[in-house]
């Protein structure tokens, strides 16, 4: 079946870097996802990785894939305090259409 | 507007009372999404809309939940006879149909509280 996990929460100190991790079960998916959710608001997508990578940098996120072991994770380097937010893992299985399943969320908190 | 947008913001409602929830996509998003977010359970798929193809209900947790979208853009979302169960935010979100990635563009939520 279709599942993304994810921890619930990870706290880190202001300047350190954050590693948020997430497993999905579809090997099929396409692309794989990173959405933030700040307070009140909506999810906004982050980044994204296609299947084929390894490795995406974008500024201070790093998103690394593990297609054997559908490991996905999320680093953001020099965290600051406006990076507190919910941070949502999310696939898209190939024969799910434009279906998208999302993880429950990781709840960052950065300690200043 | 720029972007999806959601009313009400906030809803109170009593138990077995129906509500409408409504979204506005992004303009020429054909692809329409409904989820629900409770507290610790993430983000729950309810329904899709894709132009004028028959909708994903895959999602929808109950015959109590229906949604339709008129003229391709603006979608309602109904809740009939209102649960305790039922209180969380319900999202809606709007993509293009043939993006390079499926970017899906969220609004702000509506937040149900069912008493």
């Amino acid at each position: 079946g279709e599942d993304v996990e994810q921890s619930l929460f990870l706290s880190v100190r202001e300047g350190d870097s954050s590693v948020i991790n997430c497993t999905y079960t579809d090997s099929s998916s396409t692309y794989l996802y990173w959405y933030k959710q700040e307070p009140g608001a909506g999810l906004q997508l982050l980044t994204y990785i296609f299947s084929n990578m390894d490795m995406k940098q974008d500024q201070r996120l790093t998103v690394l894939l593990n297609k054997k072991d559908k490991h996905l994770s999320l680093r953001i380097a020099d965290t600051q305090t406006g990076d507190s937010a919910i941070y949502f893992c999310a696939e898209n299985p190939l024969d799910g259409g434009f279906k998208t399943i999302f993880g429950a969320g990781t709840r960052l908190f950065v300690k200043a | 507007g720029a972007g999806v947008s959601q009313s009400p913001s906030n809803k109170v409602t009593e138990k077995g009372k129906d509500v409408e929830l409504r979204c506005d996509p992004i303009s020429g998003h054909t692809a329409l999404y409904w989820y629900r977010q409770s507290l610790g359970q993430g983000l729950e798929f309810l329904i899709y809309f894709q132009g004028n193809s028959a909708p994903d209900k895959s999602g929808l947790p109950s015959d109590r939940f229906s949604a339709e979208r008129t003229g391709g853009s603006v979608s309602t979302l109904t809740i009939q006879r209102t649960q305790q169960e039922d209180s969380a935010v319900y999202l809606c979100a709007s993509s293009l149909p043939w993006g390079p990635y499926n970017e899906q563009f969220f609004g702000p939520g509506t937040r149900l509280t069912v008493l």
